[in-house]
């Protein structure tokens, strides 16, 4: 069975643009999660999903926004992009609360 | 302010020998307990859950949990250098329909041949 995937792998956008990362959960898994990663510190957590519906978010700015589509893939939206956003941007899916949370190979994001 | 403190290292430990990681948690509501090991710049990968008081074994690695001091640790028997990488421990909590993770920022092993 395929793993957790995500797209695109790398992306090199500007200052105060947007993008769209997008992740494809473990089949029969309905939660979604994201996470951020910089360089040195341990992933923090962005948003959850499940059946489609917000869960849950981490401490970031409203720049960040999710969604999670009728299949259980997702998207993660950030707007304005700043030179702190660049990082190594996860996925993580899992079928229930509680449950082992997967990663996919996440998406390396640098804002020049 | 729920946090997760684990010592950076590095944790030095020669090929045969048994590593140990360590990890302590803020949040007493916590109540799952995740193992992750992330190679340099790959993502991470689950390795161990645990759930309860006392220890659980799988292959060479054992996770324990210990709530009434809230800490969490993982034994790695038999260290090969193919295990050299940083370990994260990852802790949910029961507070609201959220359990997003929260994560140390690891530890980083190596493993002398």
């Amino acid at each position: 069975d395929a793993g957790v995937t995500q797209s695109p792998t790398h992306l090199i956008k500007t200052r105060g643009q947007h993008v769209t990362l997008r992740c494809s959960p473990i089949s029969g898994h309905k939660s979604v999660s994201w996470y951020q990663q910089v360089l040195g510190q341990g992933p923090q957590f962005i948003f959850q999903y499940y059946e489609k519906e917000e869960r849950g978010r981490g401490n970031f700015p409203d720049r960040f926004s999710a969604r999670q589509f009728p299949n259980y893939s997702s998207e993660l939206n950030v707007n304005a992009l700043l030179l702190g956003d660049s990082a190594l941007y996860l996925c993580a899916s899992s079928w229930d609360r509680g449950q082992p949370q997967h990663f996919g190979d996440g998406t390396r994001l640098s804002i020049l | 302010q729920k946090e997760v403190e684990q010592n950076s290292g590095p944790l030095s430990v020669p090929e045969g020998a048994i590593a140990s990681l360590n990890c302590t948690y803020s949040d007493r509501g916590s109540q799952s307990f995740f193992w992750y090991r992330q190679y340099s710049g790959k993502s991470p990968e689950l390795i161990m859950s645990i759930y309860s008081n006392g220890d659980k074994e799988d292959g060479r690695f054992t996770a324990q949990l210990n709530k009434a001091s809230q800490y969490v640790s993982l034994l790695i028997r038999d260290s090969q250098p193919s295990d050299s990488a940083t370990y994260l421990c990852a802790v949910t909590y029961s507070g609201g329909g959220a359990d997003g993770l929260t994560f140390g920022k690891g530890t980083h092993l190596i493993i002398q041949p």
